[in-house]
């Protein structure tokens, strides 16, 4: 798989938008961009997966430049309990497309 | 409906005890992963079951570690012989399906704390 790199930590106010960062410039075109968090002492959860079209959900946006060679995470009004590890992950769809995960960006929601 | 569910949550062992770490995937996911998550890292991946059959395992750090799905849903992650350095969360995952876009998202489970003395 791709890496992808992120800043080390952010943090924002609560109420107000986070914006997340990724650099994936070395992913391939049958790659997707996956988002998934982690609050402490819980198993990762899956957010949000796109392609090169921008998605939305109940959780989050994700929006990919059209070169794919990074991606935003948008939460847009963080809560204190947004609080966690935000891993940018490149996979394919294939069998046993295992999750590579980096060291991720620790956000921080300040009241 | 229940998510993946692990056993022990937390396992103290001594240095050259046997564990077995427990993972009960959601129902009917095809897909099983187990993960090692050492402290300030991120989840790295062991091994990949498909139904009853390991069809990756070049993630496991020894011959001490050994994975089973025997019928296919439960999971069991062995440890022989274990070491310091094994201390570690481990973590479990299914995937509905093997393959795709749709029900290729991986559900975790919380994770199964091991500190070796």
């Amino acid at each position: 798989d791709a890496k992808t790199t992120q800043p080390p930590s952010m943090d924002c106010a609560e109420g107000r938008a986070a914006n997340l960062p990724c650099n994936h410039s070395t992913i391939s075109g049958n790659e997707y961009v996956y988002w998934y968090r982690q609050i402490h002492s819980q198993g990762p959860q899956y957010i949000i997966h796109g392609l090169k079209n921008n998605e939305t959900n109940e959780m989050a946006s994700l929006i990919i430049t059209e070169d794919r060679k990074s991606s935003t995470l948008i939460l847009p009004h963080a809560t204190l309990r947004d609080t966690a590890v935000y891993y940018c992950i490149v996979r394919g769809t294939g069998a046993n497309s295992k999750l590579t995960f980096g060291k991720g960006i620790t956000l921080s929601v300040r009241p | 409906g229940a998510g993946v569910s692990q056993s022990p949550r937390y396992k103290v062992a001594k240095r050259g005890q046997d564990v077995a770490l427990r993972c009960d995937p959601i129902s009917g996911h095809v897909s099983l992963f187990w993960y090692q998550q050492a402290l300030g890292q991120g989840p790295e991946f062991l091994t990949y079951f498909q139904n009853e059959a390991q069809l990756d395992k070049s993630g496991l750090p020894s011959d001490r570690f050994f994975a089973e799905r025997p019928e296919g849903s439960v999971s069991t992650l062995k440890i022989q012989r274990t070491q310091q350095e094994d201390s570690a969360v481990y973590l479990c995952a299914s995937s509905l399906r093997d393959r795709g876009l749709l029900g290729n998202e991986q559900f975790f489970g919380p994770g199964t704390r091991l500190t070796v003395l």
